[in-house]
């Protein structure tokens, strides 16, 4: 089966250390969301792309986090510099098209900011 | 603004038994498709169903069926012969056609008793 591949699966670090999360879309698939799970906020949407172009960042904090598509078989999302705020389990899901189509999700990166 | 509501933080059921995951929804759209996603402990997001609220038929996925009341705004999630594999947090979430943001419940976490 095709699947979302995002790496690191965990990943920890000190504050102020800047972070990268990347992810590797379903072949074929044209839109790459980045969600964020945590117990007090539950799954959220940080931002998401289509065709590699970005469409809708505004569920980022943008004076710390960016992300991008360099190619279409790559995601990144960046944190920098970062806070133990930003301690999360961190999504990459991909899907075809319009966003009410399924979308397929990677296993995380545990992010644990010290 | 799309919310929904999952009012069971736990549920329990029996080994080859039936249980039932509530979720409602509040929207001002007609057009929209509602999702269950499973998290086992492994932490990937798993698409268990989908429904499109035009369609009146409910969606089955073998054990996984819906009951989805488009009037009481209310899509449940019927898992029959529960498996032991069936354990994990279950997540309902909605989307619509003219917005590309999942909304996501708090989720149910299920155990399943051997």
């Amino acid at each position: 089966d095709a699947r979302v591949t995002q790496t690191p699966r965990h990943k920890v670090t000190e504050m102020g250390q800047e972070v990268t999360m990347r992810c590797q879309p379903i072949l074929g698939h044209n839109t790459v969301f980045w969600y964020r799970q945590t117990m007090m906020q539950g799954l959220e949407l940080l931002a998401y792309f289509r065709n590699r172009a970005p469409l809708d960042d505004s569920g980022m904090p943008k004076d710390r986090f960016s992300a991008e598509m360099p190619d279409a078989t790559l995601a990144t999302l960046k944190i920098q510099p970062s806070e133990p705020r930003d301690s999360a389990v961190y999504f990459c899901a991909s899907g075809l098209n319009r966003g009410y189509q399924p979308q397929h999700f990677g296993d995380g990166t545990r992010l644990s900011i010290l | 603004a799309q919310t929904v509501t999952q009012s069971q933080p736990e549920m329990s059921v029996q080994e080859a038994e039936t249980v039932t995951l509530s979720c409602t929804y509040d929207t001002s759209e007609s057009d929209y498709y509602l999702f269950w996603y499973k998290q086992p402990p492994s932490r990937q997001m798993i698409l268990v169903i989908r429904q499109e609220a035009y369609k009146q038929q409910n969606a089955t996925e073998n054990r996984f069926s819906v009951n989805f009341q488009k009037a009481a705004k209310s899509f449940s999630l019927k898992i029959s012969d529960s498996q032991l594999g069936d354990a994990a947090m279950y997540f309902c979430a909605y989307i619509d056609f003219g917005n590309e943001k999942l909304t996501f419940g708090t989720g149910t976490r299920l155990t399943i008793i051997p």
